[in-house]
Formats: C-alpha cells, structure tokens, sequence
C-alpha cells in the first residue's frame, strides 16, 4: 500500500517570505500523481498544485511550486511571497489515478506571522 | 472545475440514530468519493462510488455502516448508520473532473455525535 509522510507538523513563516513543507511518499508504481491540498479553517479542501510523475518539470502556479524527486519519492511544496491568506493545514497526497481514490499525509499546519 | 454542495453542513445527532449526506455537483462526473476526516487528522477514503454499481469500500470501512447510493452522474450519499461518540468527523465528498485524475472536494459534513 501507499504511503504518504508530512514530518512537519507545524511550520511558522514571515510574511513575504518563502517557506518549504516537505511530502515524501512510497510506492511501487511508475506512473501516479501527486496533489498537494490546502484545508483553511473553513474546513474546504482546496487544490493547490497537482504533479504527474512522468513528467521531469516541476509544476507552478503563481506562488506555489514543487520539488519533485521521484528517485527520492520526494514531494515538496514552496511558497513564494507568503501572504496571511496561506495559513491552512496543508496535505500531500498520492492518487495511482483513475478510480485511485486519494493517500493523505498528516499534513503540515501553516502559520503566517504578520 | 466543478461546482459540489454537501447537504447538510454541520448536524447534531444522538447515538443510534443515522444521517445521510447528499452530495451535488454541477456537472456529470463518473467517479465521485466519500472521506472522513476525524478530529485533528487526516482525510481518510472510505468509499469509491460509480454510477450504475456498487460502490467499492477501503479496508476498515462497510457497507451496512456507511451505506452509499449513486442514482446518476451528478448526485451520491452517504448514510452513518447506528451512530456513535466515534462517528464525529467531518465527511467530505469529492469528484474526479476538471483534468485528468484530479479531485475536487465538496465543503464538507461536520457531524458530532452525542
């Protein structure tokens, strides 16, 4: 079976500065995704960034982009610029795709200090 | 993406007793999911529902507990049957939609159970 590990439980950042939340997971597969969901205190899960394994490139979006190591099974997130709406608990998570449902890691609570 | 509403968003309910959750989205989706997420963790997947079949539990969880109905391809619930104290958790749904193997989650169920 899958796993996925978040050691940080929490993690505390200046705003406008830039802070990594570390994801590795373990399988056996070749092909799989990666997600990485942001869960604010109104309790939605929110998609941040998503990563194919078979692809090299690293994805972005606006702030947010990833380390993908997949010899490492290595997953980890960085936000540029932090601002106070990024505090969230934060959740990699491992989908085999298709009707893969998803793994969640313990997640990573963000804190934001003004 | 696609536009889910969970019905209801938070419920009182005495042990024994059961509630079902509906969960609506917008648009037609084949796949569509239901996770727990108890107090302070993690999301856990406790079921897969596709239209038309049954729908295909994780380990830990069955189907006279958390029976679950798929009518047609925008609609699904989750019923918590013979309630406990240890059925308070957030109930989320989520569908597979907006690009390949992604999901996107609904608002979520808060249920506490006395």
């Amino acid at each position: 079976a899958q796993t996925v590990t978040q050691s940080q439980p929490e993690m505390s950042v200046q705003e406008a500065e830039t802070v990594t939340l570390s994801c590795t997971y373990d399988t056996s597969e070749s092909d799989y995704y990666l997600f990485w969901y942001k869960q604010p205190p109104s309790r939605q899960m929110i998609l941040v960034i998503r990563q194919e394994a078979y692809k090299q490139q690293n994805a972005t979006e606006n702030r947010f982009s990833v380390n993908f190591q997949k010899a490492a099974k290595s997953f980890s997130l960085k936000i540029s610029d932090s601002q106070l709406g990024d505090a969230a608990m934060y959740f990699c998570a491992y989908s085999g795709g298709g009707a893969d449902g998803l793994t969640f890691g313990k997640g990573t609570h963000l804190i934001i200090q003004p | 993406s696609a536009v889910i509403s969970q019905k209801p968003s938070r419920d009182i309910c005495q042990r024994g007793t059961s509630l079902t959750i509906q969960c609506q989205v917008d648009s037609q989706v084949t796949m569509m999911f239901w996770y727990r997420q108890q107090p302070g963790q993690s999301l856990t997947l406790i079921a897969t529902a596709n239209q038309g079949s049954e729908a295909t539990y994780e380990s830990g969880f069955v189907i006279d507990k958390f029976p679950i109905s798929r009518p047609n391809l925008t609609f699904s619930t989750l019923t918590v049957s013979n309630m406990s104290p240890e059925d308070s958790s957030i109930y989320l749904c989520s569908v597979l939609t907006g690009g390949p193997d992604t999901q996107y989650f609904g608002p979520g169920t808060r249920l506490t159970v006395l």
